[in-house]
């Protein structure tokens, strides 16, 4: 699986944006992009995954570029409850594939 | 219940004791995956089943480390004769199915301290 590179922390004020990069410049074609989540002391938590298009769902939306070397999640109104750990793991489709998690980028929302 | 659950919730071993710690899937899943974590990083792969077969066990650290799921349900990884490196908290996930989808649904995993 691809690796990828996300910024180690980032911080956000309550009620904005948050912006989580990532990238992924040696994706392959049959590669997915997912995120997780982890909230202190408890599991990963599913967030949302893409293959070309960008995705929303209920909890955030994924920007892939064109040339997929790259995305971006975004987590429209941030609350206090968004401040994890955010994971972007790339994975093959169609497989049995474990998620290779790095070591994420910690996500600190703040009053 | 409707999530994935993990028990003991917290294990205090001595070192060169053996732990079993338990895993009960979301029913009906028939992939479940074990990952380690140690402080401050990343969930690492160690092993996945698909219903009681196991098909990948390359993340095994050791031979001290064996899983097992006899009846595609319930998991159990034990450690034999437990090393301080091998404290961590030890996740469990399972999924509907291997395929593309990808949403693995963890437990909130056994914090294993190893003195």
């Amino acid at each position: 699986d691809a690796k990828t590179t996300q910024p180690p922390s980032m911080d956000c004020a309550e009620g904005r944006a948050a912006n989580l990069p990532c990238n992924h410049s040696t994706i392959s074609g049959n590669e997915y992009v997912y995120w997780y989540r982890q909230i202190h002391s408890q599991g990963p938590q599913y967030i949302i995954h893409g293959l070309k298009n960008n995705e929303t769902n209920e909890m955030a939306s994924l920007i892939i570029t064109e040339d997929r070397k790259s995305s971006t999640l975004i987590l429209p109104h941030a609350t206090l409850r968004d401040t994890a750990v955010y994971y972007c793991i790339v994975r093959v489709a169609g497989t049995a594939s474990k998620l290779t998690f790095g070591t994420g980028t910690r996500l600190q929302v703040t009053l | 219940g409707a999530g994935v659950s993990q028990s003991p919730r917290y294990k205090v071993a001595k070192r060169g004791q053996d732990v079993a710690l338990r895993c009960d899937p979301i029913s009906g899943h028939v992939s479940l995956f074990w990952y380690q974590q140690a402080l401050g990083q990343g969930p690492e792969f160690l092993t996945y089943f698909q219903n009681e077969a196991q098909l990948d066990k390359s993340g095994l650290p050791s031979d001290r480390f064996f899983a097992e799921r006899p009846e595609g349900s319930v998991s159990t990884l034990k450690i034999q004769r437990t090393q301080q490196e091998d404290s961590a908290v030890y996740l469990c996930a399972s999924s509907f199915t291997s395929g593309r989808t990808g949403e693995l649904f963890f437990g909130e995993g056994s914090r294993l301290t190893v003195l």
